[in-house]
């Protein structure tokens, strides 16, 4: 079992909706969570950070953590055409940036 | 530069042949990554540097793959006897330092390796 699991999608929504990924996990140490956008043939850039429990929201953009499930989610609100891309979760048991565990990420379509 | 640079940014060889991919991070950036991310998979972590020493290799597959970073900056990833499953895009990121608060990876666009 990967230590991360990721539906790959694809996943299709009109113009407006409103999206959710979500993310699995097994591994209890993970304390930090991320959230990652990556256009195609481009690296991933960093949406959303969180260590806690509870949800976190940026803009449009809200992170969802419940560790005692092992459930991570990101909602997207009014999506739009320029969020489709690949959404990667990572996590990490330790503080910063270092071996960071990817889900396989999710592709998304926004259909204007 | 003012982000990651990754060169080259395509490279085509045969199975047997030795490989380098060069990686130039963000200026003033103490930590250096390498990933390697199939086709369809998320990246996987190979190796990462905290100035100019490997501080964790633990994610490099076997000994055909090597990374250095002589001068604390630019790094090169070597692969020896390339295998056509090392076929991925191998990515570098930098990071202010590995203990940052924020968990930023700065990705380069990557290198897409394809080994015939």
């Amino acid at each position: 079992q990967k230590e991360v699991e990721q539906d790959p999608g694809p996943l299709s929504v009109p113009e407006g909706a409103i999206v959710s990924l979500n993310c699995t996990y097994s591994n209890s140490a993970f304390q930090y969570f991320m959230w990652y956008r990556q256009y195609s043939r481009k690296g991933p850039e960093l949406l959303m950070y969180t260590y806690s429990s509870g949800n976190k929201e940026d803009g449009r953009f809200t992170a969802q953590v419940d560790k005692s499930s092992k459930y991570i989610s990101l909602f997207i609100r009014d999506s739009q055409p320029s969020d489709s891309a690949t959404y990667l979760c990572a996590m990490s048991a330790r503080p910063g940036a270092n071996n960071l565990f990817f889900g396989t990420g999710t592709r998304l379509t926004v259909i204007p | 530069g003012a982000g990651v640079s990754q060169t080259p940014s395509n490279k085509v060889t045969e199975k047997g042949k030795y490989v380098e991919l060069r990686c130039d991070p963000i200026s003033g950036h103490t930590a250096l990554y390498w990933y390697r991310q199939s086709l369809g998979q998320g990246p996987e972590f190979l190796i990462y540097f905290q100035g100019t020493g490997a501080a964790d290799d633990s994610g490099l597959p076997n000994d055909r793959f090597f990374a250095v970073r002589p001068e604390g900056s630019v790094s090169t990833l070597k692969i020896q006897r390339t295998e056509r499953g090392d076929s991925a895009v191998y990515l570098c990121a930098s990071s202010l330092w590995a203990g940052a608060d924020t968990g930023e990876l700065f990705f380069g666009e990557g290198s897409r390796l394809t080994v015939l």
